[in-house]
C-alpha cells in the first residue's frame, strides 16, 4: 500500500493568519498520463468529508481561493491562506494513484 | 442535486454479515467515468477506503478486506450495496458511501454516514 503521511498532526492557528499542511507519500503518485492522483479533504466537526483539492493543485468546484494545493512527485502541501473559523476540522490528503486507495492520518486544524 | 445515504443496521453481532445500501439521486451509475465508493471510519481514527464500483460495473476492493467485502449494484434503484462478512467489534465505525464523477478526480460528494457498532 502506498503511505501518507502528514504534518503536523495538530495546528492552531490564528484567525487571519496563513496555515500549511504537509502530506508525503512513500511513492510518486504522478501518473504516466501525467495526472497526479493527490486529493485533499476537509471534515468539519460532526460532519462528512468534503473535497477541497484534486489533483494536487485543482480546487473542487466552490471551494474558497484561500485555499491551494501544490506539489508533486511524493511531496504535496495544502496552504489557508487566510485562516477563517470555519476552516476548522481535520485536513486529510488521500492518494488515489494505487489500490487501495489511503488516507494520511489526518490533520487536526483549530483556531489559536 | 447530488445527494447519497446510507442505510443499514446501526448494532450487529460479531461474525454476522453486515449489508449497507446507498441510496443516491442526482446522478446516474451507468455515464461513463461514474464511480461510487466506500469509506469508513472508525471512532475518532483516520478515513479508510474499503471498495468502489464503476459505471461499467468494474469493482475495486481493499486488498486486506477482499475475502470478506462485495459491492454491487442496482442501477435501476439508484443503489449501491457493501456486504461485509465476518464482522468483527474492530469494523466498529462510521460507513460512508461517496460518489466521483468524470470530471473531478477525488470523491466529490459524501452521504452523511452510518454507524455501524458491532458488539455481542
Amino acid at each position: 500500500d502506498i503511505v501518507m503521511t502528514q504534518s503536523p498532526l495538530s495546528l492552531p492557528v490564528t484567525p487571519g493568519e496563513p496555515a500549511s499542511i504537509s502530506c508525503r507519500s512513500s511513492q510518486s503518485l504522478l501518473h504516466s498520463n501525467g495526472y497526479i492522483y493527490l486529493d485533499w479533504y476537509l471534515q468539519k466537526p460532526g460532519q462528512s468529508p468534503q473535497l477541497l483539492i484534486h489533483s494536487a493543485s485543482i480546487r473542487a468546484s466552490g471551494v474558497p481561493d484561500r485555499f491551494s494545493g501544490s506539489g508533486s512527485g511524493t511531496d504535496f502541501t495544502l496552504k489557508i491562506s487566510r485562516m477563517e473559523a470555519e476552516d476548522v476540522g481535520v485536513y486529510y490528503c488521500m492518494q488515489a494513484l494505487q489500490i487501495p486507495q489511503t488516507f494520511g492520518q489526518g490533520t487536526k486544524v483549530e483556531i489559536k | 442535486q447530488i445527494t447519497l445515504k446510507e442505510s443499514g443496521p446501526t448494532l450487529v453481532k460479531p461474525t454476522q454479515t453486515l449489508t449497507l445500501t446507498c441510496t443516491f439521486s442526482g446522478f446516474s451509475l451507468s455515464t461513463n467515468g461514474v464511480a461510487v465508493g466506500w469509506i469508513r471510519q472508525p471512532p475518532g481514527k483516520a478515513l479508510e477506503w474499503l471498495a468502489l464500483i464503476y459505471w461499467d460495473d468494474e469493482k475495486r476492493y481493499r486488498p486486506s478486506l477482499k475475502n470478506r467485502l462485495t459491492i454491487n449494484r442496482d442501477t435501476s434503484k439508484s443503489e449501491v450495496l457493501l456486504t461485509m462478512t465476518n464482522m468483527d467489534p474492530v469494523d466498529t465505525a462510521t460507513y460512508y458511501c461517496a460518489h466521483e464523477d468524470a470530471n473531478t478526480s477525488g470523491w466529490l460528494h459524501w452521504g452523511p454516514g452510518t454507524l455501524v457498532s458491532v458488539s455481542s
